[in-house]
């Protein structure tokens, strides 16, 4: 199975700072075929379930604020949440989708400092 | 508009069963597979397991394989999972989530608690 990792744990950032968030896969999620990167982003907020937010590795899912970027490429991602609002306390997920035994990071939990 | 509507809390014994469903509208349901995920108490989100709509294929994680169950009904567009031989540590919220062939989660249903307890 492709083991995703994330770091921090968490992180407090005050609003309107940056906060970014890093995934790991232990092999590459890039389909040489297409030049797709098979990660994905999601966001828990309390109480809800997972939201798609960012698709292969960098589309933003309809609606979703141009304040969350999606970069990397193989092994290394990252989100960015350009100006941390109060709406975007949560926890964040990557979840490789290269292999059909999904897999997601244990998550990053994000508040506000 | 897409909606997954899950079946309602449940509580179970230990070493019981327990079958959730996943009712689907707003698309066309052989279109797409369900996958399940689970989420214990203050836990992560952990993969179960997939099927496709489409032809009934399935695909589970190593560490349920023999105890879960997934099935479809396509008259009824709804989707189903079962659990066997219950255990405490099954306690968790489940969740039923719409996706493409080769993409990634785009819809997901309100998710089903499941507490097994004696």
């Amino acid at each position: 199975d492709i083991v995703m990792t994330q770091s921090p744990d968490s992180l407090a950032v005050s609003l309107g700072e940056r906060a970014t968030i890093n995934c790991k896969s232990s092999q590459s999620v890039l389909y040489s075929s297409n030049n797709k990167n098979y990660l994905a982003w999601y966001q828990q907020k309390s109480g809800q379930p997972p939201k798609l937010l960012i698709y292969w590795a960098s589309t933003r899912e309809s609606g979703v604020p141009d304040r969350f970027s999606g970069s990397g490429s193989g092994t290394d991602f990252t989100l960015t949440i350009s100006s941390l609002q109060a709406e975007d306390v949560a926890v964040y997920y990557c979840q490789q989708y290269y292999s059909t035994l999904f897999t997601f990071g244990p998550g990053t939990k994000v508040d506000i400092k | 508009q897409v909606q997954l509507v899950q079946s309602g809390a449940e509580v179970k014994k230990p070493g019981a069963s327990v079958k959730v469903s996943c009712k689907a509208s707003g698309y066309t349901f052989t279109s797409y597979g369900i996958s399940w995920v689970r989420q214990a108490p203050g836990q992560g989100l952990e993969w179960m397991g997939w099927i496709s709509a489409y032809n009934g294929n399935t695909n589970y994680a190593q560490k349920l394989q023999g105890r879960v169950t997934m099935t479809t009904d396509t008259s009824t567009s709804t989707a189903y999972m079962e659990l066997r031989s219950l255990r405490s540590d099954d306690t968790a919220v489940y969740y039923c989530a719409s996706f493409n062939s080769s993409g990634p989660f785009d819809y997901w249903g309100q998710g089903t608690l499941v507490t097994v307890s004696s």
